[in-house]
């Protein structure tokens, strides 16, 4: 069963608008964290955004926020005034366990962002 | 304080040849995962070291194998390639007792293409 859901393969964004990324994710164990990367196509994944799954805010960092729905078990990316540069893949992965240095990311197939001027 | 590097950058290998791919982790790491992105998907994992031995390993056949070595950095071996190994190929870096977000840093990849 896929553990990250990203539904949207590319989303369109006037440039100044805000623009909300989806992804829903699927986990039985109780400490997880979710990522959200963005990748240009340079091809590097650069990270934006962590929410941990004990976290009673919503993540924010500058321009990005975390929309966490913990009972729907939603993590959406929400970008305020979108710029030209902020044009690349974005992708949602999780991490299951908290002393989890070692444990792999598991990621959505990441959905393209345009921002048009 | 220099971040994840790969070599090489790009790469064009034929049929049943086989690949070495590089990595130095960040600064101050001791883990270093590599995963593979085909054109269009998500990173999927293919293995992570840590002091020098395979720790863990995601849904990848044996001819993919890797080393650390004990300045942390990593190698990526392919064998007997195919067409379908053709992707991008990104390393991480981590501490094993890393928490929370604790992140994993990513070099810029290698691009293998398999003709």
């Amino acid at each position: 069963a896929q553990k990250i859901t990203q539904t949207q393969p590319g989303m369109f964004v006037q440039e100044k608008e805000a623009v909300t990324l989806d992804c829903t994710y699927d986990t039985s164990d109780p400490s997880y964290g979710l990522f959200w990367y963005k990748q240009p196509s340079s091809g590097e994944m650069i990270f934006l955004i962590y929410q941990g799954s004990y976290d009673q805010q919503n993540a924010t960092e500058g321009r990005y926020s975390l929309n966490f729905q913990k009972a729907r078990k939603s993590a959406n990316l929400v970008i305020s005034a979108s710029q030209l540069g902020d044009s690349a893949m974005y992708f949602c992965a999780m991490r299951e366990g908290w002393n989890s240095g070692n444990t792999p990311l598991v990621f959505g197939k990441g959905t393209r962002l345009s921002v048009i001027a | 304080d220099a971040g994840v590097t790969q070599s090489p950058t790009h790469l064009i290998k034929t049929r049943g040849q086989q690949v070495t791919l590089r990595c130095s982790p960040k600064s101050g790491h001791d883990t270093v995962s590599w995963y593979q992105q085909a054109l269009g998907q998500g990173p999927q994992f293919i293995f992570q070291y840590y002091e020098e031995e395979e720790r863990q390993r995601g849904n990848f056949p044996d001819r993919f194998s890797g080393h650390q070595f004990p300045n942390y950095s990593s190698e990526l071996n392919v064998n007997a390639l195919l067409l379908g190994d053709s992707a991008l190929y990104l390393c991480a870096s981590s501490l094993v007792y890393g928490q929370g977000a604790d992140e994993q840093f990513f070099g810029p990849g290698t691009r293998l293409t398999v003709l």
